[in-house]
């Protein structure tokens, strides 16, 4: 079974810190996805990486940035958090070819006071 | 820009109701589309998916999409709900070449399926 992990399943952060969300995917894929959750907005993509390195804006990429530094591994950082960050973050991977659909992780709730 | 629309927010139905959940797209080039689902404290998982051939595509527990190009539309269905079909429903279209793809979803159908 593809398995998401992600470091944590509730945060709490206060406005002005750095916030590191952590991706683990054990499938090897070359895609990985970082969304957030928000009620009646739906899944909105952040950014999505295809490869090592390699990373690209989704939708709402601003006071966002990734790292991908290994493959199995994707990380959202937020530089300065802020309270309309507060919300569930949801990581995926899917393999490179195309129409394979995406493996999530179970979301961590960052709450930012 | 790509959007991805579903009509119904929130669908309360009863026991043995049909369903039918719509979903249209804008983008006019060649997508593949899927449907997940959000069983509530679980993690969204695939329910079908459509990427070429026949465009009724089956799914697990009883789901059914039909993808129709000229209507850029691919809605799901099912003759019978249960109880355990409460759920959040999400419509996804993806495009791009091999595997480079962006996938947009929809904003989500909220199903609750009374006993």
């Amino acid at each position: 079974d593809v398995k998401v992990t992600q470091s944590s399943r509730y945060l709490v952060k206060r406005t002005g810190e750095k916030v590191f969300l952590e991706c683990v995917q054990d499938m090897d894929h070359e895609n990985m996805f970082w969304y957030r959750q928000d009620p009646g907005l739906g899944l909105r993509l952040i950014y999505f990486s295809y490869d090592v390195k390699m990373k690209e804006k989704g939708d709402i990429p601003e006071g966002y940035s990734v790292s991908r530094e290994k493959k199995e591994r994707f990380s959202l950082i937020l530089e300065s958090a802020s309270t309309n960050q507060t919300s569930m973050y949801l990581c995926a991977s899917s393999p490179r070819q195309g129409g394979r659909e995406q493996y999530f992780g179970p979301g961590t709730r960052l709450t930012v006071t | 820009a790509q959007s991805v629309s579903q009509h119904n927010h929130h669908v309360i139905l009863s026991e043995a109701a049909s369903l039918e959940l719509g979903c249209n797209y804008s983008y006019g080039g060649t997508v593949n589309l899927f449907w997940y689902v959000q069983y509530p404290g679980q993690h969204l998982q695939l329910l079908l998916k459509y990427f070429s051939g026949d465009p009724l595509v089956k799914g697990i527990k009883g789901f059914e999409a039909e993808f129709i190009k000229s209507k850029f539309s691919f809605n799901l269905r099912k003759p019978s709900v249960q109880w355990s079909d409460t759920a959040e429903y999400f419509c996804a279209v993806a495009r791009g070449s091999g595997g480079y793809q962006k996938v947009t979803f929809g904003i989500g159908t909220k199903l609750q399926v009374i006993p």
